[in-house]
Formats: C-alpha cells, sequence, structure tokens
C-alpha cells in the first residue's frame, strides 16, 4: 500500500510552453500534498503544499504565479510549470502526506519527474 | 526554523564492511526524524523514522538509527553493507504536531558508495 504516482517521468520541452506535471496517490487519500524540487546532487527543497479543496501554500522564494498548483481531489495534485525556461529544469518531486490506516505522520514519495527545457 | 546537517557528502565503504552515516539537526521544539533512500533517477523512499519511545529505530535493509536528544543527533548505522546499498541517503526532520503542518526539511544528502 501507500503508493504515489508521477505523471509523465520524463518531459523535454520547449523555452516558452508549459508542462503540467500529475501526482497521484494510489491507494489512500491524501488531504496534503507536497511538491519539492531537487537539483542534480542536492537535496530536496520544499516548494509547496497542496491542500485538497484550497490554495496551495508556497514557500519563500518560490513564485506561484509559475509554479501552479492544483489539488481538485483526495488523490491528485498537479504542479504547471508555466512559461518554462532553462532553469526551470530540474527533477520534481511529490509527496503525498498519509494521515490514516497506519500511515499517520509519514510522507510516501513519488518517483520524480525530469523537465528539460531546451 | 529547524535544520539538518548531514556531515559527510559522500562515504566510501568495501563490501560487508559497517558504516554510519551522520545526521546533526537544530530545532528549538520537538522533532521527528527520518532517513530516505534514493537510488538514481527515482523518488524516496523511507528507511526508518522516530517519532517518540525508543531511541533505538530499525528499519529497512538492515538499517539502523540512535535519537540523540543531548548530541541533537540521528545517525545511520549498518553492521554489514551490500553492493545494493549504494545510494543517496538523505536525513529529514519535523516540527510540528502533523496536519498541514507536517513539512519536512531534508539534509543534503550522503552518498554512500559500496565497492567490491
Amino acid at each position: 500500500g501507500a503508493v504515489v504516482s508521477q505523471h509523465p517521468s520524463r518531459v523535454i520541452c520547449k523555452s516558452g510552453t508549459s508542462v503540467k506535471i500529475e501526482c497521484r496517490s494510489l491507494d489512500f487519500q491524501a488531504t496534503t500534498m507536497f511538491w519539492y524540487r531537487q537539483f542534480p546532487k542536492q537535496s530536496l527543497m520544499l516548494m509547496a503544499t497542496s491542500n485538497e479543496g484550497s490554495k496551495a501554500t508556497y514557500e519563500q522564494g518560490v513564485e506561484k504565479d509559475k509554479f501552479l498548483i492544483n489539488h481538485a481531489s483526495l488523490t491528485l495534485s498537479t504542479l504547471t510549470v508555466t512559461s518554462a525556461h532553462p532553469e526551470d529544469s530540474s527533477f520534481y518531486i511529490c509527496s503525498a502526506l498519509g494521515l490514516a490506516g497506519g500511515f499517520d505522520n509519514e510522507q510516501f514519495f513519488g518517483p520524480g519527474t525530469r523537465l528539460t527545457v531546451l | 526554523a529547524q535544520s539538518v546537517t548531514q556531515l559527510d557528502s559522500q562515504v566510501p565503504v568495501f563490501e560487508e564492511a559497517p558504516v554510519e552515516l551522520r545526521c546533526n539537526y537544530s530545532s528549538s521544539v520537538s522533532v521527528y526524524l527520518f532517513w530516505y533512500v534514493q537510488y538514481p533517477n527515482q523518488g524516496l523512499q523511507l528507511l526508518l523514522k522516530y517519532l517518540s519511545g525508543s531511541t533505538l529505530v530499525k528499519g529497512i535493509n538492515g538499517f539502523e538509527a540512535e535519537f540523540n536528544k543531548s548530541q541533537t543527533s540521528f545517525h545511520l548505522r549498518k553492521p554489514s553493507v551490500h553492493i545494493s546499498d549504494t545510494a543517496e541517503y538523505f536525513c529529514a526532520v519535523c516540527e510540528g504536531s502533523g496536519g498541514s503542518n507536517y513539512k519536512l526539511t531534508f539534509g543534503k544528502g550522503t552518498l554512500l558508495t559500496v565497492n567490491p
């Protein structure tokens, strides 16, 4: 149990286009999901906290108009990178917070999405 | 604000040798502590976690960690490593009582390389 998927796993796009990344909790409901960004050989940096049915909470320095987050259901959160530029190239990882069924206080991570902006 | 320091960016070790990956944290309140492993181009997998209770925590793949409150440390250990343990290891800390306040702060990671 407690599987989180991300789609796509890898995407290459041209500068100026928008890219949507999906994060799904497959066998549990997640009222809270998190989006992280990881540069090569570096740690994960929290970008935002996504709560089902409400606006996301962004960390300091993260542009909310550039990184649009939607958490429309208890199993799906999406991150849209708008007008992507080469500096947005990174590994984006989501996690879903389990709050019941033995998953208390644990985040379950997706496999990540590698974004390359040309 | 909480922070996590992983003192070693890289740890090379021979197969079947013991290993310790160090992690220190700073926080003004009680914390939850975690160790995650990341294989190349993959997400994170939880190795073990400390929430409360016994300070010695056992996890998957033969790993264990000990929470030391006085030294604010949560070092990860394995008595005998395998080639397959080669990966990046992240220590993480969480403040708060859960729910939407449950935000993780990660260390910079330690690359464990197990050589034959």
